[in-house]
């Protein structure tokens, strides 16, 4: 079946890192990819998608690239702030008829100044 | 523009007993998901709701159960309560169609008792 897998955490960084938190999928068609991140005691907010191959998802600061020929989607981000210390989630939607969304584990990240 | 609504926000009940748990999609959105978080499983797909019908369903016992309404309004009903039922219950909220993404709630914590 349909599967995300992503990176261990958690993931620990100083202020002004290069981060990146791996992502691969498994789907038998052609998947939406997202990323979305959990602050303590809320719930989860979209931080970007992509909904076909080469496409590139960006947000404050953050980036990902649909990457088909190796099923993944890794997070990115040039310089991260304690204010990113968070969970981060990688998700896919397998088909266009369904916002079912299928999750990985989660990455904690902790920024320290 | 309203986000989505869970209410409540936290419940504590006694094993045996049953809840039932209320999500508010944003206004127009006609597609209402659930899912459950706990530090061991993670996030767990319960159901999916599009104009008041279940396009899909995850792979939890019957004990769980949900309805949407013609508001797009959405209940999950969960009888018989273990101690294993303890989590954060996410509510999503969506289109429904094609490239488009979920908007998820604040939850409702759970404990069992």
């Amino acid at each position: 079946g349909d599967s995300v897998t992503q990176m261990e955490g958690p993931v620990t960084l100083s202020e002004e890192a290069f981060l990146t938190i791996n992502c691969t999928y498994t789907a038998t068609g052609y998947p939406s990819l997202f990323w979305y991140v959990q602050y303590p005691g809320e719930g989860l907010q979209l931080l970007l998608k992509a909904t076909k191959a080469d496409d590139k998802g960006s947000n404050k600061g953050f980036e990902a690239t649909y990457r088909k020929e190796t099923t993944s989607f890794h997070l990115e981000k040039g310089s991260v702030q304690v204010s990113d210390s968070a969970v981060y989630f990688c998700a896919l939607r397998a088909s266009y008829n369904t916002d079912k969304l299928i999750f990985g584990t989660g990455t904690r990240l902790q920024v320290f100044p | 523009k309203a986000g989505v609504t869970q209410t409540p926000r936290y419940l504590i009940k006694t094993r045996g007993q049953q809840v039932t748990l209320s999500c508010s999609p944003i206004s127009g959105h006609r597609s209402v998901s659930w899912y459950q978080q706990t530090p061991g499983q993670g996030l767990q797909f319960l159901f999916e709701y599009f104009s008041e019908t279940q396009r899909n369903k995850g792979n939890f016992p019957g004990r769980f159960s949900g309805r949407q309404f013609s508001n797009s309004r959405s209940e999950m009903n969960v009888s018989t309560l273990e101690l294993g039922d303890s989590a954060l219950y996410l509510c999503a909220s969506g289109w429904g169609g094609e490239n488009t993404e979920a908007f998820f709630g604040q939850g409702t914590r759970l404990t069992v008792v």
